[in-house]
């Protein structure tokens, strides 16, 4: 099994839409969990942190299932801008550990 | 404040030619790390640093060298440069692992023909 494994994607989803993103990981000692974003040609950037009781920053809401070793990344009222990858990030230890991404094209 | 950049942005390098990536953050922070990221494979964590003086192995550390003399300043070497090593190579920091967020660079995209 892969570290973190995350949709395949592209999602391609119209304006206004609700889109949800998952996430597996397989270390169960893990801790800290993040989802970052990253544009095309640009480096990756912290969206938000995730956390055990589930977390919401505006239209972005992040839950944490211990149990299923599973994260998701819900986006509300998509917007044009959010249109990127988005990258599921888990520590390993002494590391971290970045999944393959998750393509988003939110279209007009 | 520049947070954390990287020199070059872009190199095209022949099989067999070495070189090296400088990357420089200026929020004091102890932990460095040296990533590369290919198609399909997210980001890989080649090599890292704990503070001044210190580097470990990450996933895939063959063919790279790193070195910590300073603590703003964390270099990437390659010394006889492989196509396999043709990437984009992403410098980050944070201040206390799995704690804050990773600050990363612009990127460095290598060619090696």
């Amino acid at each position: 099994r892969k570290e973190v494994e995350q949709d395949p994607g592209p999602f391609n989803v119209p304006e206004g839409a609700t889109v949800a993103f998952n996430c597996t990981y397989s270390n169960s000692a893990s801790q800290s969990f993040f989802w970052y974003r990253q544009d095309c040609r640009k480096e990756p950037k912290l969206l938000m942190s995730v956390y055990s009781s589930g977390n919401e920053d505006g239209r972005f809401t992040a839950q944490l299932n211990r149990a299923s070793q599973y994260i998701s990344l819900l986006i509300r009222d998509s917007k044009l801008s959010d249109s990127a990858t988005y990258l599921c990030v888990v520590d390993y230890g002494q590391n971290f550990v970045f999944g393959p991404g998750t393509r988003l094209s939110v279209l007009p | 404040n520049a947070g954390v950049t990287q020199t070059p942005k872009f190199r095209v390098l022949k099989t067999g030619q070495s070189m090296t990536l400088l990357c420089a953050q200026d929020m004091n922070h102890e932990y460095m790390y040296w990533y590369r990221q290919d198609p399909g494979m997210g980001l890989r964590l080649i090599h890292y640093s704990v503070g001044e003086g210190t580097t470990a192995k990450g996933e895939v550390p063959d063919g790279y060298n790193v070195s910590r003399l300073k603590k703003q300043n964390f270099l990437l070497g390659l010394e006889s440069a492989a196509p396999s090593q043709t990437s984009v190579y992403f410098c980050a920091s944070d201040g206390a692992f799995g704690q804050e967020t990773q600050y990363f660079g612009p990127g460095t995209r290598l060619l090696v023909l």
